[in-house]
């Protein structure tokens, strides 16, 4: 079975750093582009960025770039999204999300991390 | 970058009816070098990640069931639910995946009447 399998929930305070990870399994995690998606409570779904771990290519929306970093080993299958230095407005769920065999829209979607950024 | 509008945000349907959902880019997300619609759309019930219910604009992902459909051109696209069964409650964003940023529309909140 394809699937993606996040890691657990966090809470940090303002200004700490952060690594949330995102493995993958049932396939050849190198061949297929991972996404990092953004939920903000109550609300839509925002596209942050995608890498293809198999040479770490990398493609941020400009929204965030600078404000996260996207990284990925395939030597474990797991791709990363970190924070140096966390916000309350970073507060949010964070799904990791894989391409399709024929194209760039997300088929296999993990989880979701939450993360609590408070005070 | 491409900015995905849907209309409405809210509606309500009454079980066994049609929902149709609208979604404008802002720029044509037509391939032509394919030919093909780079929209994809997605259902999301509370507290699940999205499912993904359809790529390139018409093209249902496996295991989608066929009264779910999409269709539109260029910048005006649709996504349609016949018979409307009580599941199919949820949120439903569409997406172009066309070009980076491969942003998503607000999101249209489907209820029963």
């Amino acid at each position: 079975e394809v699937q993606l399998v996040q890691s657990g929930a966090e809470v940090k305070k303002p200004g700490e750093s952060l690594k949330i990870s995102c493995r993958g399994s049932g396939y050849t995690f190198s061949t297929y582009w991972i996404g990092w998606v953004r939920q903000m409570p109550g609300k839509g779904l925002e596209w942050m960025g995608i890498i293809y771990p198999g040479d770490s290519d990398t493609r941020y929306n400009p929204s965030f770039e600078g404000q996260v970093t996207i990284s990925a080993d395939q030597s474990i299958s797991t791709a990363y999204m970190q924070w140096s230095g966390l916000r309350a407005s970073d507060t949010a769920i964070y799904y990791c999300a894989r391409h399709g065999p024929w194209g760039d829209a997300f088929n296999i979607w993990g989880q979701g991390t939450m993360v609590t950024v408070s005070s | 970058d491409i900015v995905m509008s849907q209309s409405p945000d809210s509606l309500a349907v009454s079980l066994g009816e049609r929902a149709t959902i609208n979604c404008k880019s802002s720029q044509s997300v037509l391939s032509s070098s394919n030919g093909k619609n780079y929209v994809a759309w997605y259902q999301q019930n509370p507290g699940q990640p999205p499912k993904l219910l359809i790529y390139w604009a018409s093209t249902r992902e496996s295991g989608v069931p066929d009264r779910f459909s999409g269709s539109g051109s260029g910048t005006d696209f649709t996504l349609t639910i016949n018979s409307l069964r009580a599941e199919d409650v949820a949120v439903y964003y569409c997406q172009q995946h066309f070009t980076t940023p491969y942003n998503f529309g607000q999101g249209t909140k489907l209820e029963i009447k």
